[in-house]
């Protein structure tokens, strides 16, 4: 199975920050890559796919990019909504689709 | 609106069966392959399985083949996880997950995710 390594694993951010979260491939999964948002007790969010292509509906502080083995997931000016767990997730080599384990933005 | 709910979680003995469903409403439910996701406590997500679009092809992540079966009813717009001899580590907050295209578009981006259902195996 590919392996994501997800750094850092925790960010202590203040509103207005910029946070940048690093995912590692162990093998190049081209541009097979997409980023999800994760707050407890709700339901995961699709944010970015394809590396760089946000999704409808998605503020555009957040973006993507990156292919082959290392990829850069950026939010500019941290919101107070943007407090989350952040995942990368590969679907190059199949299966399993293997997610990084997490990156906790956090006060 | 879109929306997908799991149900049927709970308390299950190690060994025993649990079966989870996922009501999928607000698309066209036959179109659309549909996935399972899961975190443990305290851990990351971790994808469990799929079914395409017309029940015809199933995979299964290594740590769940030959114990857990995933099927589907379009006529209920339904997704199960059929859970058979589960053991400790399966306890973890199930997801179903719709895909963002459908029939044979890639399957691998999941833009609708349900609530999840709690699953704890203990005895």
């Amino acid at each position: 199975d590919i392996q994501m390594t997800q750094s850092p694993s925790s960010v202590s951010a203040s509103v207005g920050d910029r946070v940048t979260i690093i995912c590692q491939a162990s093998q190049d999964i081209s541009n097979y890559l997409n980023w999800y948002q994760h707050k407890p007790g709700t339901a995961p969010k699709l944010l970015i796919h394809d590396a760089s292509n946000l999704e409808e509906g998605v503020p555009s502080r957040f973006s993507g990019s990156g292919s082959g083995t290392d990829f850069t997931f950026i939010i500019n000016s941290l919101q107070p909504e943007d407090f989350a767990t952040y995942y990368c997730q590969q679907y190059d080599s199949l299966p399993p689709p293997t997610f990084g384990q997490g990156t906790k933005v956090e006060i | 609106q879109v929306h997908l709910v799991e149900s049927g979680g709970g308390v299950v003995q190690p060994g025993r069966s649990l079966r989870l469903s996922c009501a999928a409403s607000g698309f066209t439910f036959s179109r659309y392959a549909m996935h399972w996701v899961r975190q443990a406590p305290g851990k990351g997500l971790e994808w469990v399985a799929v079914i395409n679009y017309d029940g015809s092809y199933k995979l299964y992540a290594d740590s769940v083949k030959g114990r857990f079966v995933i099927s589907r009813d379009d006529s209920r717009n339904t997704v199960d996880l059929q859970m058979d001899r589960p053991i400790a580590d399966d306890t973890a907050v199930y997801y179903c997950a719709r895909p963002k295209y459908d029939y044979g578009g890639n399957l691998w981006a999941f833009d609708i995710w349900g609530q999840g259902t709690r699953v704890t195996v203990s005895s």
